[in-house]
């Protein structure tokens, strides 16, 4: 079972941030949070990992809490071809086997 | 991502036939990975490789098998394939040098239809 959990789904007007939550309460301290996402049936897109600091990139950002047990990745201004499953995971197995759970299904808006 | 390639596309074959998917990657990339994906369910992983020399089972490996022929190939074979082993199979690719981070880089997945 993945070590996450994330909403089913979610709405985001086109424009507007989109903020997707994660819980990972059992994360260890050296341990990563990756973001994917996945369009369709298309191949998994690699988003955004980070382990303690707030990260920041051209696709996304990722707020982690200061007690690491969850966070959240902020799309800034959502499109329509932002539409898709996004999945949070913390690979287990010394970082070695990424878990994908059912993820967020995320559908903006127009 | 172009860099990992995935051959056939798509396939439809029949119970009991012999089925071999093949993964290319350009990245440089040592680790190689094979997932199925259901309808509607997240990825699961049938079997990894660390380098040329290592296979290691993942979480559903049974009714499957995997060779990997160079550092840049990685081939998942179905040696009699079922209809439940209908799926979408994605290959990714991963480098032990990145500095302590693992991130996995996808191909853009083969559809087989097992009738």
């Amino acid at each position: 079972d993945a070590k996450t959990t994330q909403p089913t789904s979610m709405d985001c007007a086109e424009g507007r941030a989109a903020n997707l939550p994660c819980n990972h309460s059992t994360i260890s301290g050296n341990e990563y949070v990756y973001w994917y996402r996945q369009i369709h049936s298309q191949g998994p897109q690699y988003i955004i990992h980070g382990l303690k600091n707030n990260e920041t990139n051209e696709m996304a950002s990722l707020i982690i809490t200061e007690d690491r047990k969850s966070s959240t990745l902020i799309l800034p201004h959502a499109t329509l071809r932002d539409t898709a499953v996004y999945y949070c995971i913390v690979p287990e197995d010394y970082g070695q086997n990424f878990v994908f759970g059912p993820g967020t299904r995320l559908s903006v808006l127009p | 991502d172009a860099d990992v390639t995935q051959t056939p596309r798509n396939r439809i074959t029949k119970t009991g036939k012999r089925i071999m998917l093949e993964c290319s990657q350009t990245k440089g990339h040592d680790r190689m990975y094979w997932y199925r994906q259901d309808p509607g369910l997240g990825l699961r992983l049938i079997y990894y490789s660390f380098d040329v020399k290592d296979i290691n089972k993942g979480e559903i490996s049974d009714g499957y098998s995997v060779s990997r022929q160079a550092q840049a190939k990685f081939s998942l074979s179905l040696e009699s394939a079922i209809p439940n082993q209908t799926a979408l199979y994605f290959c990714a690719t991963s480098d032990s040098a990145d500095r302590g981070t693992d991130t996995q880089y996808f191909g853009p997945g083969t559809r087989l239809t097992v009738l």
